[in-house]
């Protein structure tokens, strides 16, 4: 079983604070790390598809950086709001693999 | 709009019985998988299928079957359900390679 680790397992922020996770998985055989939002009620949706060491994505006020070389990703959320409130999952992927194997996720509440 | 759909949202079912739960994609997509999710455990991987008629264990395959007879639809089958198969049971589809999974809704499976 492939080992995919998140943390801290939840975190309660203020509105307007900045914010980070990470997620450590395998750093032999790796292919692909997805972060996805997991809202209340609805179903996980993809926030970045990362493959390349060094890789740094973006979108609006969320981003996320990945090192394949040492086996971790963070994901960072500048001024938080009310509506990031989730639960935020990495995935693993390996390269011969089509499986994709996930943390337990960091449940993130900001509060008004 | 693209979509994955899962048959039945919530589900009541007496220790024992044999429980399909059923998933169809339009997006012609080759990869499907299905995951439980429980509190604290995040979402684990019970089968994936990368073509029509395959299919490979993920972490907890006990207890479960699948079938992929088309390439849109991979079922998930309980044999003979038991109450540690309470869960919300997730399926999902992405491309070949690094692509994003889809989620269905979930469906939450009760077994008295």
């Amino acid at each position: 079983i492939l080992n995919v680790e998140q943390s801290p397992q939840s975190l309660h922020v203020q509105e307007g604070d900045s914010t980070n996770f990470t997620c450590s998985f395998p750093s032999s055989n790796f292919y692909a790390l997805h972060w996805y939002r997991w809202e209340t009620a609805k179903s996980p949706e993809a926030l970045f598809v990362m493959t390349l060491n060094g890789d740094e994505k973006k979108k609006g006020r969320i981003s996320a950086t990945l090192n394949t070389k040492e086996g971790y990703s963070y994901l960072y959320i500048k001024g938080s709001q009310p509506e990031d409130s989730a639960t935020y999952l990495c995935a693993f992927m390996g390269y011969n693999n089509n499986d994709m194997r996930f943390g337990a996720g960091t449940r993130l509440t900001v509060k008004p | 709009d693209v979509k994955v759909t899962q048959s039945s949202r919530y589900l009541v079912k007496r220790t024992g019985e044999k429980v399909f739960l059923e998933c169809v994609q339009d997006m012609d997509h080759e990869n499907m998988f299905w995951y439980r999710q429980d509190p604290g455990l995040g979402l684990r991987l019970i089968y994936f299928s990368y073509d029509v008629k395959m299919k490979e264990k993920g972490d907890i395959p006990e207890g479960y079957s699948v079938s992929r007879e088309k390439k849109e639809r991979f079922s998930l089958i309980l044999e003979s359900a038991s109450t540690n198969q309470t869960s919300m049971y997730l399926c999902a589809s992405s491309r070949r390679g690094d692509g994003e999974l889809f989620f269905g809704e979930g469906s939450r499976l009760t077994v008295l």
